[in-house]
C-alpha cells in the first residue's frame, strides 16, 4: 500500500527557532515529492523535488531528498509567527496519476 | 486569471440530500483532482480526471460520483449524502507531460456539513 507519513504530528516553537520537519514515503513509481503550506485553507506550494532536483532553497525554507532513504526534510530558519500553519508532503507517481498526501505536521510559532 | 475556483464555499445538507460541488480552472491543465480533507487524516482522493471525458477513482470513491463535461470544469457529486461525508472537499488542477512543472493548484474549499 502507497502511503506517506510525516512527523511530528504537531510541534510548538518560538520565534527565531529552527525546525526540521520530516516526511518519508512507501510510494511505488516515485516520480516527484511536493511540499505545500496550508494556513486554513487551500494548500500553497512551496517545494518541488526530483531525482535530478534534490535540493530546493526559498529564503528561509530548504528542502532535501534522500531517494535512499526514501525521506525528505523541510527545514525552516529563523522562524516568525507567519510560518504558523500546517505543512503537508505530497508525493506522486511516475505511472498512474495520483498523488500521496501525509497527513501534514502542524507548525506553531509563538512570539 | 481566477486559477481553481469552487463552489459553493459552504453548505450543510440533510442526510439523503444530494448535491453538486463545481470545480473550475482556467490554466488549461489537463488533470485535475477531487480530495477531501479530516482532521488528522490528511488530503483524500476521492476522484480525479486525466482529461475531458475521462474518470477514475482515488482512495477514497464511495458515496462520490464525477463528471468531467468540459476540460475546464470537474463536478462532484454526492448522490445520498450520509454524516460520513461531513468535510473540507478540495479541488485541484495540474498539467502533465514534458515540460510541465506537475505541481497541484488548489481551489479555496468547500466545507460541507451532513447533520
Amino acid at each position: 500500500e502507497d502511503k506517506v507519513v510525516q512527523s511530528p504530528l504537531s510541534l510548538v516553537v518560538h520565534e527565531g527557532d529552527t525546525v526540521t520537519l520530516n516526511c518519508s514515503y512507501e510510494v511505488t513509481n516515485f516520480r516527484s515529492l511536493l511540499w505545500y503550506k496550508q494556513e486554513k485553507k487551500a494548500p500553497t506550494f512551496l517545494f518541488m523535488l526530483t531525482s535530478s532536483g534534490i535540493e530546493k532553497k526559498s529564503g528561509r525554507l530548504s528542502s532535501i531528498l534522500d531517494k535512499k532513504e526514501l525521506s525528505s526534510i523541510l527545514n525552516i530558519t529563523a522562524t516568525q509567527t507567519g510560518d504558523s500553519a500546517i505543512y503537508l508532503c505530497a508525493v506522486a507517481q511516475r505511472t498512474g496519476n495520483q498523488f500521496y498526501f501525509g497527513t501534514g505536521t502542524s507548525l506553531t510559532v509563538i512570539p | 486569471n481566477a486559477g481553481v475556483t469552487q463552489t459553493p464555499k459552504f453548505r450543510v445538507l440533510k442526510t439523503g440530500q444530494s448535491m453538486t460541488l463545481l470545480c473550475a480552472q482556467d490554466m488549461n491543465h489537463e488533470y485535475m483532482y477531487w480530495y477531501r480533507q479530516d482532521p488528522g487524516m490528511g488530503l483524500r482522493l476521492i476522484h480525479y480526471s486525466v482529461g475531458e471525458g475521462t474518470t477514475a477513482k482515488g482512495e477514497v470513491p464511495d458515496g462520490y460520483n464525477v463528471s468531467r463535461l468540459k476540460k475546464q470544469n470537474f463536478l462532484l457529486g454526492l448522490e445520498s449524502a450520509a454524516p460520513s461525508q461531513t468535510s473540507v472537499y478540495f479541488c485541484a488542477s495540474s498539467s502533465w507531460g514534458a515540460g510541465s512543472s506537475y505541481e497541484q493548484y488548489f481551489g479555496p474549499g468547500t466545507r460541507l456539513t451532513v447533520t
